[in-house]
């Protein structure tokens, strides 16, 4: 199976903050990476696909970047609502995986 | 518009069954692929099943496969997941998901439902 790591697990911020979260596969998925937000009570929501695309409807503050084995979501000018968890998810083959989450705090 | 709606969550007791089921509407059930996904305990999401869009593929993820049977009634516009022998650990809630998948490019879940909660105790 491959395993998905994120880091950090949490990151404290305040509004208006670039945040970055990594996250590392341990084998090459090519671009087959999905991340997802997640907020307490509410079911994950699809923030980017293929590594670097954006979902329709998803600001444009939020970017995704990598290929291989290593991928950064990017939020930049983080909003009062992305306050969440966060997770990477790889599609490259089953059984899918998840990362463990990085929760995004407000410092 | 796209809609989940997860049902048949409750608490079971240790070694018993349940089935899930998720009524899916808003598009055309038959040409997507569905999963299942749950929140794994200090593991953040786990993907629990998957199975394809003419339900001829299925998929398992180990910690449940030989105990829980994904399958669909795409005349009905359903996704089940039978879950046999629950243990504790497969208390969670169960979200039922869409996948949209572009050949050779890309593989997503693009639509949750709001999941059912399922207590093993």
């Amino acid at each position: 199976d491959i395993q998905m790591t994120q880091s950090p697990s949490s990151v404290s911020a305040s509004v208006g903050d670039r945040v970055t979260i990594a996250c590392r596969a341990s084998q090459g998925i090519s671009t087959w990476l999905a991340w997802y937000q997640q907020k307490p009570g509410k079911a994950p929501e699809l923030l980017i696909y293929a590594a670097s695309s954006l979902q329709s409807g998803v600001p444009s503050r939020f970017s995704g970047s990598g290929s291989g084995t290593d991928f950064t979501l990017t939020i930049s000018g983080l909003q009062p609502e992305d306050f969440a968890t966060y997770y990477c998810q790889q599609a490259n083959s089953f059984p899918w995986t998840f990362g463990q989450g990085t929760k995004v705090e407000i410092k | 518009q796209v809609q989940l709606v997860e049902s048949g969550g409750g608490v079971v007791q240790p070694g018993r069954s349940l089935r899930l089921s998720c009524a899916a509407s808003g598009f055309t059930f038959s040409s997507y692929a569905m999963h299942w996904v749950r929140p794994a305990p200090g593991k953040g999401l786990e993907w629990v099943a998957g199975i394809s869009y003419d339900g001829n593929s299925k998929f398992y993820a180990d910690s449940v496969k030989g105990r829980f049977t994904i399958s669909r009634d795409n005349s009905r516009n359903t996704l089940n997941l039978q879950m046999n022998s629950l243990r504790a650990e497969d208390t969670a809630v169960y979200y039922c998901a869409r996948e949209i998948a572009v050949a050779g490019t890309d593989r997503r879940l693009d639509y949750w439902g709001q999941g059912t909660l399922v207590t093993v105790s």
